[in-house]
């Protein structure tokens, strides 16, 4: 599976949106990008995932470039719940395992 | 809340003992991955078990070994214990059919070694 490269931090006044990008430079064409979430000592949570088209769901929308080698992750209307490190990980169709790297810490201030 | 459910939420054991985590996997998912998650790190892949077979392992010595029950549910178990093993345990069950799986995270088990 293809290596991601995330900011280690971000802010984000609450109310506004939250970009968070990520770097994959080296995905191939089966491989997906998946974006997970852990606020403290819990477990991960599903955010969206995506191929290559743009995708929204009831949480968040997830940018991916033409190119497909670096996506955003949007939160429309961040909120102070939406501090937690955010994970961005490309998986190919036949993996299993998800590669969690150090992951983006994103802090929503009022 | 994802359904997956997993126990005891917080334990404590001591070097070389063994312990036995468990998960109760989201109803309709056949799939159970489990990961190892140490302070200020990243959670990292143990194994996933489908069908009761395991599907596939990490990098993780023999002595973290995993069953997985009819009903879906599972159990890691790790022999030996070793300081380094105190970590937040996660596992994540999934339905593995076709082409996409979407794993969904239990909220983990806290093991401290002594």
């Amino acid at each position: 599976d293809a290596k991601t490269t995330q900011p280690p931090s971000m802010d984000c006044a609450e109310g506004r949106a939250a970009n968070l990008p990520c770097n994959h430079s080296t995905i191939s064409g089966n491989e997906y990008v998946y974006w997970y979430r852990q606020i403290h000592s819990q477990g991960p949570q599903y955010i969206i995932h995506g191929l290559k088209n743009n995708e929204t769901n009831e949480m968040a929308s997830l940018i991916i470039t033409e190119d497909r080698k670096s996506s955003t992750l949007i939160l429309p209307h961040a909120t102070l719940r939406d501090t937690a490190v955010y994970y961005c990980i490309v998986r190919s169709l036949s993996g299993y395992a998800l590669n969690f790297g150090k992951g983006t810490s994103l802090l929503v201030t009022p | 809340e994802t359904g997956v459910t997993q126990s005891p939420t917080h334990l404590i054991k001591t070097r070389g003992q063994q312990v036995t985590l468990r998960c109760s996997s989201q109803s309709g998912h056949n799939t159970v991955s489990w990961y190892q998650q140490a302070l200020g790190q990243g959670p990292q892949f143990i194994f996933q078990y489908y069908r009761e077979e395991e599907n596939g392992r990490g990098n993780f010595p023999p002595r973290f070994s995993g069953l997985q029950f009819p009903n879906y549910s599972s159990e890691l178990n790790v022999n030996a214990l070793e300081l380094d093993d105190s970590a937040l345990y996660l596992c994540a069950s999934s339905l593995l059919a076709g082409n996409q799986e979407t794993q969904y995270f239990g909220p983990g088990t806290r093991l401290l070694v002594l």
